[in-house]
């Protein structure tokens, strides 16, 4: 079971670039989770995904938009970066058919870590 | 505010020695409490869940204890190893629909 995959693992844009970043679930998984993480905070949560549908947003900008594809694959958007977009973007994977993002268990990805120059 | 406090922000202790972290939430309704641990660069790693109605629950050398009435948790580190130097974030979630609010972390350093 390879887990939860993440790629790519470290990405340098300019600002007004847009950027997409990439997320496998684990093997049995239907739900992909978004997390913003700054360096020496907790991460925040951008948004959920479940049968390919958004389910929850947090309190990110429409610059943020996301994908989930019909192997659970997700796929997360930024337009228009800020310098204030470098962050760790986790994805975190969890089983349920509800979706509800505080009953399961949520698996982490190594994260992708994006500079904005 | 964030309605997750953690404390210390961070932590330096010997190896061998015990530690225990805390945390101090307002998230209401309270459905479930997480400890993760994670270790630099990489993705949180869930070392324990507890629901209401748990007070102690334990992973190998983590315990943590759960107050429902006056909101605080604690995680415990017995005996610890150069390996547990990571950050311990407590993670608290409200209701069923409820996203998880996310602490700040405590940073733990353990050294020889």
């Amino acid at each position: 079971d390879a887990g939860v995959t993440q790629s790519p693992t470290h990405l340098i844009k300019t600002r007004g670039q847009q950027v997409t970043l990439r997320c496998s679930p684990k093997s049995g998984h239907d739900t992909v989770s978004w997390y913003q993480q700054a360096l020496g905070q907790g991460p925040q949560f951008i948004f959920q995904y479940y049968e390919e549908e958004e389910r929850q947003r947090g309190n990110f900008p429409d610059r943020f938009s996301g994908h989930q594809f019909p192997n659970y694959s997700s796929e997360l958007n930024v337009n228009a970066l800020l310098l204030g977009d470098s962050a760790l973007y986790l994805c975190a994977s969890s089983s349920g058919t509800s979706g509800f993002v505080s009953s399961y268990e949520q698996y982490f990805g190594p994260g992708t870590r994006l500079t904005v120059t | 505010k964030n309605q997750v406090e953690q404390s210390p922000q961070s932590l330096i202790i010997l190896e061998g020695k015990n530690c225990t972290l805390q945390c101090n939430y307002t998230v209401s309704p309270f459905s479930n409490l997480r400890w993760y641990k994670q270790d630099t660069g990489r993705g949180p790693v869930s070392l324990t869940i507890m629901t209401f109605s748990e007070n102690t629950k334990s992973n190998g050398r983590y315990t943590a204890t759960l107050d429902a009435d006056t909101k605080q948790s604690s995680l415990h580190i017995t005996a610890s190893q150069l390996s547990d130097s990571a950050s311990y974030i407590c993670v608290v979630s409200a209701g069923s629909w409820g996203k998880l609010q996310f602490g700040a972390g405590t940073q733990v350093v353990v050294t020889p």
